[in-house]
């Protein structure tokens, strides 16, 4: 059974900072893995989504990467604002139609 | 931007009354889902569909039902609602033939039942 673990489970950070969050899986075969942001009573806004071929996809100030035989993947956030401050969430496809979550890290950037 | 649309967005109701919960998207996905959240806990999914008249049962148990008459429309029904029910209700949905469509995710229901 795919399980995922997300480290840390809060994190604390200045305005400006570089960040990395990290995301980790025990079962290798998946089909993509999906980077979440869900702010407050709202739903998730899916940030980047990497395929299982692929080691790394950016979308701005965002890199997630990918490492599909160790089970990690990392995002990073570049020159990090309080605009960032939310919950990231990561997620894994399998062979069915399921995404299995993390409980996500609360990331709270401090102006 | 994802046009998938939930209501009500807050739900407070007393225990055994019927309730549903809507889930519309204009994005012409044939799969859509329902993943139920807990307090910092990961999402569960307790149903999806694939299309018109599919419907599945999702990995956690749940009481509750579904159904896919339109493709747009996908919404979730408690006979009898009861305080374990309290939980928010997220609605989401994909592109059918690409196993590497993003999720769409709406602002979720939060249901509080006394």
């Amino acid at each position: 059974k795919q399980e995922v673990t997300q480290i840390p489970a809060a994190l604390s950070v200045p305005e400006g900072e570089n960040l990395v969050l990290n995301c980790s899986f025990t079962d290798s075969a998946i089909y993509n893995l999906q980077w979440f942001r869900q702010d407050p009573g709202k739903g998730l806004t899916s940030l980047l989504l990497i395929q299982s071929s692929q080691r790394e996809q950016t979308s701005g100030r965002l890199n997630a990467s990918l490492d599909k035989s160790s089970g990690r993947s990392t995002l990073y956030i570049a020159a990090s604002q309080p605009g960032d401050s939310a919950t990231y969430l990561c997620a894994v496809r399998g062979g069915s139609e399921k995404l299995v979550f993390g409980k996500g890290t609360k990331l709270t950037v401090n102006p | 931007e994802a046009d998938i649309y939930q209501t009500p967005r807050y739900l407070v109701i007393g225990t055994g009354k019927k309730i549903t919960l809507e889930c519309s998207q204009t994005m012409g996905h044939d799969k859509m889902y329902w993943y139920q959240q807990d307090p910092g806990m990961e999402l569960h999914l307790i149903h999806y569909s694939y299309g018109v008249n599919s419907t599945e049962k999702g990995d956690l148990s749940s009481e509750s039902t579904v159904s896919r008459i339109r493709t747009e429309h996908f919404p979730l029904t408690l006979e009898s609602a009861r305080p374990s029910h309290t939980s928010q209700y997220l609605c989401a949905s994909s592109q059918t033939g690409l196993q590497n469509s993003p999720l769409h995710f709406g602002n979720g229901t939060r249901l509080t039942v006394t």
